[in-house]
């Protein structure tokens, strides 16, 4: 266990629906990431988040948006899903300053059919 | 911004060799640099990582060595095993704004596989 966890684990749904995935951080780190990892891919940097707010943005789409409430949990929302959105996703947290990678959670699996 | 190239994108070593990963920076700046490992459907894992004020890192069987002057970075591991198969990416970070040193650009990974 790393101590980011991530839920659901494993996602199926539509095109055109909603999806919310779930992410909470380390005990005590500040911000949190969101990746993307299409099949056999890279990881895609989407958005990130800091004590709430947000702090950087990669090449999330307008369909997806991200919000880090007051406990620090952040939620990744996906909407009218195609099937090129099937993917993992992965959330990371990291602690405050320089000379600190990253602690992924374990992911969540969406499969658009 | 940064940017961060890792060759070659697959490997293939006979259990036992050695295999080396390397990765190249453009941030003359950049001062630490993570190495991950992904199992196959898992999360990526930190396995090493180096700080720009040394040259060479080693836990076990893997180490990590930085040439600042010519920006790369290399994960080496000896004695290769089964279990050493997997996607390893490197990363260094993007020194800008409110995020300085905390945000990563990755590379698009290493394929290693390890053949008994």
């Amino acid at each position: 266990d790393s101590g980011v966890t991530q839920t659901p684990k494993h996602l199926i749904t539509a095109t055109g629906q909603r999806v919310t995935l779930r992410c909470s951080p380390r005990s005590g780190d500040l911000s949190v990431y969101w990746y993307q990892q299409s099949l056999d891919q890279g990881l895609q940097f989407l958005i990130q988040y800091y004590n709430g707010e947000e702090r950087a943005k990669g090449n999330i789409l307008e369909r997806f948006s991200a919000q880090q409430f007051p406990d620090l949990h952040s939620e990744l929302n996906l909407s009218s899903l195609e099937l090129g959105d099937s993917a993992l996703y992965f959330c990371a947290s990291s602690p405050d300053g320089q000379y600190y990678g990253y602690t992924f959670g374990s992911g969540t699996r969406l499969t658009v059919v | 911004g940064e940017n961060v190239e890792q060759h070659p994108s697959t490997l293939s070593v006979q259990e036992g060799d050695s295999a080396v990963i390397k990765c190249t920076y453009s941030d003359s700046a950049s001062n630490y640099f993570p190495w991950y490992k992904q199992e196959l459907g898992k999360r990526p894992q930190l396995i090493i990582d180096i700080r720009s004020n040394v040259g060479e890192k080693k836990d076990q069987r893997i180490a990590v060595t930085l040439n600042k002057t010519a920006k790369h970075f290399s994960l080496h591991i000896t004695e290769t095993q089964p279990e050493d198969s997997a996607v390893y990416f490197c990363a260094a970070p993007l020194l800008e704004g409110d995020n300085y040193g905390q945000n990563f650009v990755f590379g698009p990974g290493t394929r290693l596989s390890v053949l008994p």
